[in-house]
């Protein structure tokens, strides 16, 4: 039962370039989330899926798309990377419709030069 | 715009001491609050939620609710030093389906 598995752990992009962020569940879980997380800023929503086939802007989806590709499987894409984008992002998931009692992957630190 | 406050800290306690961490929000409507721990390098883990108003227990914590005052606490008994970490508060506003996040204190327990 590995819980939330995000790939890749650490990420190096150039400015202009594009990535996928890869994130599976296997608890189950309705709804899952990417957040961001920055030095004093803590944890900002990007995107959430409520459910599988729904998908919703959080707080700073600039710059960002989602798929939530089956119940346990959902990517962020960077179409084009900004050093602003540079960030540790966090997927999660939750039983609970509303985001609560998140389980978190183990983070993606990546740096846009 | 919704918004939960920490004191970034350090709060440094000594071992076996109570540490106090105490939360802010902006939003009377809120109904769902939340405390992750957050290991340096690590991703953040639940250790407590709390619905009411007062306090409830877990083992040496404590999360204290005053919805009039809106503010919520963690209360550490017994601090140990793994108990160094980030302390994050997270409040679901009414009416959103989401959490919004502060920034967090970060503890440092020292023996």
């Amino acid at each position: 039962n590995a819980g939330v598995t995000q790939t890749p752990k650490f990420q190096v992009l150039k400015t202009g370039q594009s990535m996928t962020l890869q994130c599976a569940q296997d608890m189950n879980h309705n709804s899952m989330y990417w957040y961001r997380q920055d030095p004093g800023m803590g944890l900002r929503l990007i995107y959430y899926s409520a459910s599988e086939g729904t998908t919703d802007k959080g707080e700073v989806p600039n710059g960002y798309n989602v798929s939530r590709l089956n119940k346990r499987e959902f990517s962020l894409r960077l179409e084009s990377a900004a050093p602003s984008q540079t960030s540790v992002y966090f997927c999660a998931s939750s039983e609970i419709q509303g985001g609560e009692k998140l389980f978190f992957g183990s983070g993606t630190q990546l740096s846009v030069l | 715009q919704k918004e939960v406050e920490q004191n970034s800290g350090p709060l440094s306690v000594p071992e076996g001491a109570i540490a106090s961490l105490n939360c802010t929000y902006s939003d009377r409507g809120s109904q769902s609050f939340f405390w992750y721990r957050q290991y340096s390098g690590k991703s953040p883990e639940l250790i407590m939620s709390i619905y009411s108003n007062g306090d409830k227990e877990d083992g040496r914590f404590t999360a204290q609710l005053n919805k009039a005052s809106q503010y919520v606490s963690l209360l550490i008994r017994d601090s140990q030093p793994s108990d160094s970490a980030t302390y994050l508060c997270a409040v679901r506003p009414g009416g959103y389906n989401k959490l919004i996040f502060g920034a967090g204190t970060r503890l440092a327990v020292h023996p």
